[in-house]
C-alpha cells in the first residue's frame, strides 16, 4: 500500500523568505505525486503533478525517487500562499493524502 | 471544465439519523471515492468504488457506512445512525480508469451531526 509523510504539522515563514515543504513517500511502484492546496474551508484544488514538471504559483516540485522525496519549494512567499498543503500519491487506482501541512505567511 | 457535483453542500442532522451524500461524477469516468476531512485534520481515505462494487475501503469505512449507485449518474454515500464524531467535510472524486489525470474532487458535503 502507499503511504505519504508530512513531517511538519506547521510552518511559518514571513513574506519573501523561501520555503520548503517535505513529502517522502512509500510505494513499491512507479509514483505518480501530486501536491494539492486547500484554502481556508475550501475544496481541495490541484497545485501540481510531478509528471508535467511545471510550476503553478511560483511553486515547484521534484520528485527525488532515491530519497523518496517530493518537497514543495517556492524561493519568495507571499502572503497569500497561507493554506493547507497536502502531498497526494496516485497508485492502485486511488489517490492517498499525505496529513498536510498548513502554511502560514507572515507579513 | 467537468466538474464533479455534490448535494447538498451543508447537511445538519440530528445524531442516530441516516443521512445519505448525494455525488454526480464526471459522466465518462469509471472509479468513484470517498473521502472524509474532520475540521483541521487530514483527508481521510473512505472508499473507492468500481463496477458496481467496492473496490477497496479504509478501516474507517465500517458497517456504518454503505456506497451505491443507485442510477447512471449519482454515486452516494449513507452513514446509518449517525454519531457526533461523523461531523466532518465530506469529499467525493471520479476519475477514468487507471488514470490520475481525470482525477477530479468535488465541493464537498459538510456534515453537522447535532
Amino acid at each position: 500500500a502507499q503511504r505519504v509523510t508530512q513531517p511538519e504539522k506547521l510552518l511559518s515563514v514571513f513574506k519573501g523568505a523561501p520555503v520548503e515543504l517535505k513529502c517522502n513517500y512509500s510505494y513499491s511502484g512507479s509514483p505518480e505525486l501530486f501536491w494539492y492546496v486547500q484554502y481556508s474551508r475550501q475544496r481541495l484544488q490541484l497545485l501540481l503533478r510531478h509528471i508535467s514538471r511545471e510550476s503553478i504559483k511560483g511553486f515547484t516540485a521534484d520528485l527525488n525517487k532515491g530519497e523518496t522525496s517530493f518537497h514543495l519549494k517556492k524561493p519568495f512567499a507571499q502572503e497569500e500562499d497561507s493554506a493547507m498543503y497536502y502531498c497526494a500519491l496516485w497508485g492502485n487506482n486511488d489517490m492517498r493524502f499525505g496529513a498536510g501541512t498548513r502554511l502560514t505567511v507572515k507579513p | 471544465e467537468p466538474e464533479v457535483t455534490q448535494t447538498p453542500s451543508h447537511q445538519v442532522t440530528q445524531m442516530g439519523q441516516e443521512v445519505i451524500l448525494r455525488c454526480v461524477p464526471i459522466s465518462n469516468h469509471l472509479y468513484f471515492y470517498w473521502y472524509r476531512q474532520i475540521l483541521g485534520q487530514k483527508v481521510e481515505f473512505l472508499v473507492s468504488f468500481y463496477n458496481n462494487e467496492i473496490s477497496e475501503k479504509s478501516e474507517i469505512f465500517d458497517d456504518q457506512f454503505s456506497v451505491e449507485r443507485p442510477d447512471g449518474s449519482n454515486f452516494t454515500l449513507k452513514i446509518r445512525s449517525t454519531k457526533l464524531e461523523d461531523s466532518a467535510m465530506y469529499f467525493c472524486a471520479s476519475s477514468e480508469q487507471g488514470s490520475s489525470f481525470g482525477y477530479t474532487f468535488g465541493s464537498g458535503t459538510r456534515l453537522t451531526v447535532v
